[in-house]
């Protein structure tokens, strides 16, 4: 089976500019996550959808950063204007569903999009 | 409120040994606990779970990991490290309503020849 894709894999952008990355999960799979991995750290949890409506956006920083899902599949992450603090890898990661008691799931990661905001 | 503290950001070992890469989480819900590696340029892959079943959890590429209710502790393991084990591994908590990831900052391992 297809693994999650994201595009494109590299992106380098000035500050202030703005800048979008997409997401394709894996067939079937109701839950979408965003994560951001700074260098020399674990991924950060930025935004979770199932189908098209978000559980969890608390660590997502709102003033600049936003997400849809508008279809309950694919989903667009975008910054705008992005900072030099931006500079990250972002995954995206899918699971089947979120369980009754919300946890416990398998997420699977795409390869994510390396950003450089210079 | 959620937290994961892995122990030690590089671990080194020679190939052949035994590689064990400490996990302590805290959690205020029994918790989910995973452990992921991470190549080079590459997304997370999953070793192993935690999901409130055995302690003792087997994972791919022959690790495992014990669940240790008492000490808060996810420690994985390997009897026989090979060079391709070299990679990033992180530790991982979820729990309560909402299932996304709490991760520890990763431990890079190396394995000598």
């Amino acid at each position: 089976e297809a693994g999650v894709a994201q595009s494109p894999r590299y992106k380098i952008i000035e500050k202030r500019q703005s800048v979008a990355f997409w997401c394709n999960p894996i067939s079937g799979h109701a839950t979408l996550y965003w994560y951001q991995q700074i260098l020399g750290q674990g991924p950060k949890l930025l935004i979770q959808f199932q189908n098209n409506g978000v559980v969890d956006d608390s660590q997502l920083p709102k003033d600049r950063f936003s997400a849809e899902r508008l279809k309950g599949v694919d989903s667009t992450l975008k910054i705008q204007p992005a900072k030099l603090e931006d500079s990250a890898v972002y995954l995206c990661a899918s699971s089947l569903v979120m369980g009754a008691s919300g946890s416990g799931k398998t997420q699977y990661f795409g390869p994510g999009t390396r950003l450089l905001v210079l | 409120a959620q937290s994961v503290t892995q122990l030690g950001s590089h671990v080194s070992v020679s190939e052949g040994a035994l590689v064990l890469l400490r996990c302590n989480y805290s959690s205020s819900v029994p918790p989910y606990l995973f452990w992921y590696v991470q190549y080079p340029n590459q997304g997370l892959q999953l070793l192993l779970k935690y999901t409130s079943a055995a302690t003792l959890v087997k994972g791919i590429n022959g690790f495992e990991a014990e669940f240790k209710k008492s000490e808060t502790s996810f420690h994985l393991t390997k009897p026989s490290a090979h060079m391709s084990d070299a990679a990033e591994y992180f530790c991982a908590v979820s729990g309560g309503g909402a299932d996304g990831l709490t991760f520890g900052k990763g431990t890079h391992l190396i394995i000598q020849p």
